[in-house]
């Protein structure tokens, strides 16, 4: 499987942008780039997907490097309830359907 | 969406017990797992809950210890069983609607403290 690596922690000023990092150098030409959050004493919740465009939701944006090697989740304005843990996971469509965590980046806004 | 419910969100165990966890959904879903959150980590998958046949385990994970069921579309079970402190985790439920969709909608998680 796959692995993601990410910064432990990252801090943000509310109402400016943030751009959580994730490398994923042994991607396959299967593999879909998952984010999702868990916000404190919940379960993890989707945040965007995308496998080679830049892709935009209303929640962020999904930038993928052209090689694929990396890519970065950019929330436009954070917010207090946008801290969270947030994890990059690569999804390979062709075989089992299973999520591989990896650590994750903990975000901490500042008010 | 999915609305998931576990049951019971917390509970305090003595060693060498069993626990049963269930998970409820709202509406049929093709996939259901069950993922491991210990203390300040992050999450590990568990197991894969098939409708009407065995489990399908991660390594590390045997069903003696995480035996799990899954008897319709909308509802499974995982036990932990012959408990030790070292269990003492936040057990999380997921499903997905789809084997290809793209999102999976976890529950609540269930925190069992082992003494």
């Amino acid at each position: 499987d796959a692995k993601t690596t990410q910064p432990n922690s990252m801090e943000s000023n509310e109402e400016e942008p943030v751009h959580l990092p994730c490398n994923h150098s042994t991607i396959s030409g299967t593999d879909y780039i998952h984010w999702y959050r868990q916000l404190p004493s919940q379960g993890p919740e989707y945040v965007i997907h995308g496998l080679t465009s830049n892709v935009n939701n209303r929640m962020a944006s999904l930038a993928i490097a052209e090689d694929r090697k990396s890519s970065t989740l950019i929330l436009h304005r954070a917010t207090l309830r946008d801290a969270a843990v947030y994890y990059c996971i690569l999804r390979d469509y062709s075989g089992t359907y299973k999520y591989i965590f990896g650590t994750g980046t903990r975000l901490k806004v500042l008010a | 969406s999915a609305v998931i419910s576990q049951k019971p969100s917390r509970d305090i165990c003595q060693r060498g017990t069993s626990l049963t966890i269930q998970c409820q959904v709202d509406s049929q879903v093709t996939m259901m797992f069950w993922y491991r959150q210990q203390p300040g980590q992050s999450l590990t998958l568990i197991a894969t809950a098939n409708q009407g046949s065995e489990a399908t385990y991660e390594s590390g994970f045997v069903i003696d210890k995480f035996p799990i069921s899954r008897p319709n579309l909308t509802f499974s079970t995982l036990t932990v069983s012959n408990m030790s402190p070292e269990d003492s985790s936040i057990y999380l439920c997921s499903v997905a609607r789809e084997m290809w969709g793209s999102e999976q909608f976890f529950g609540p998680g269930t925190r069992l403290t082992v003494l």
